[in-house]
């Protein structure tokens, strides 16, 4: 157990409603760190943000947005669904130290119908 | 850009023998961090490489870092069914604390 936690495990909506992913990091940790991993493919990285601000942005679609909340919580939100967006979405943190090892969530596996 | 390549992408293996996975990145960097991921699961950190040089081992798999080179190798000894998985390797960017991830080795050990 990574102490990072994710919710809900699984998620099966219909294409163009809207969803949020949300995600807790290890205690201490001020990183949070968004991943897309489709059916037999690598890690896409979508955003990063560190202690409530955004840091880094990957491949990040428009109809995706993330925050990063005062206690340090975070999530994901994807709206217009499509049928592409069916994937593993990973949180994952990091502490603040220069070892910026990443410790990742359980995963929510999102299906789009 | 900072790319990191694996190789092999795939790798089938019998019980028992020894094989190498390549990770190469093309900028300097002296942290590295191999993971590994079993299928629909999340990823687990397995070694975190810190310095040119460095070599850290666990059971059958040793990991090790040549700054130089640009180069970390996976290795693994007598490989057993247990250590089927995709291994990762990650190269830390300075800014932002991003990881800049390869594209995985499926790795399938065959009894």
């Amino acid at each position: 157990d990574s102490g990072v936690t994710q919710t809900p495990k699984h998620l099966i909506t219909a294409t163009g409603q809207r969803v949020t992913l949300r995600c807790s990091p290890r205690s201490g940790d001020l990183s949070v760190y968004w991943y897309q991993q489709s059916l037999d493919q690598g890690l896409q990285f979508l955003i990063q943000y560190y202690n409530g601000e955004e840091r880094a942005k990957g491949n990040i679609l428009e109809r995706f947005s993330a925050q990063q909340f005062p206690d340090l919580h975070s999530e994901l939100n994807l709206s217009s669904l499509e049928l592409g967006d069916s994937a593993l979405y990973f949180c994952a943190s990091s502490p603040s130290a220069p070892a910026h090892e990443q410790y990742f969530g359980p995963g929510t596996r999102l299906t789009v119908t | 850009e900072l790319k990191v390549e694996q190789n092999p992408l795939f790798l089938s293996m019998q019980e028992g023998k020894n094989y190498t996975i390549y990770c190469n990145y093309s900028t300097t960097s002296d942290r590295l961090y191999w993971y590994r991921q079993d299928p629909g699961k999340s990823l687990e950190s397995l070694f975190v490489l810190l310095s040119n040089g460095a070599v850290k081992q666990e059971g059958r798999l040793m990991a090790s870092l040549d700054t130089k080179a640009r180069l970390s190798t996976l290795h693994i000894t007598a490989a057993v069914h247990d250590l089927s998985a995709t291994y990762f390797c990650a190269v830390d960017m300075d800014s932002n604390y991003q990881l800049i991830w390869g594209a995985g080795t499926k790795l399938i050990i065959k009894p």
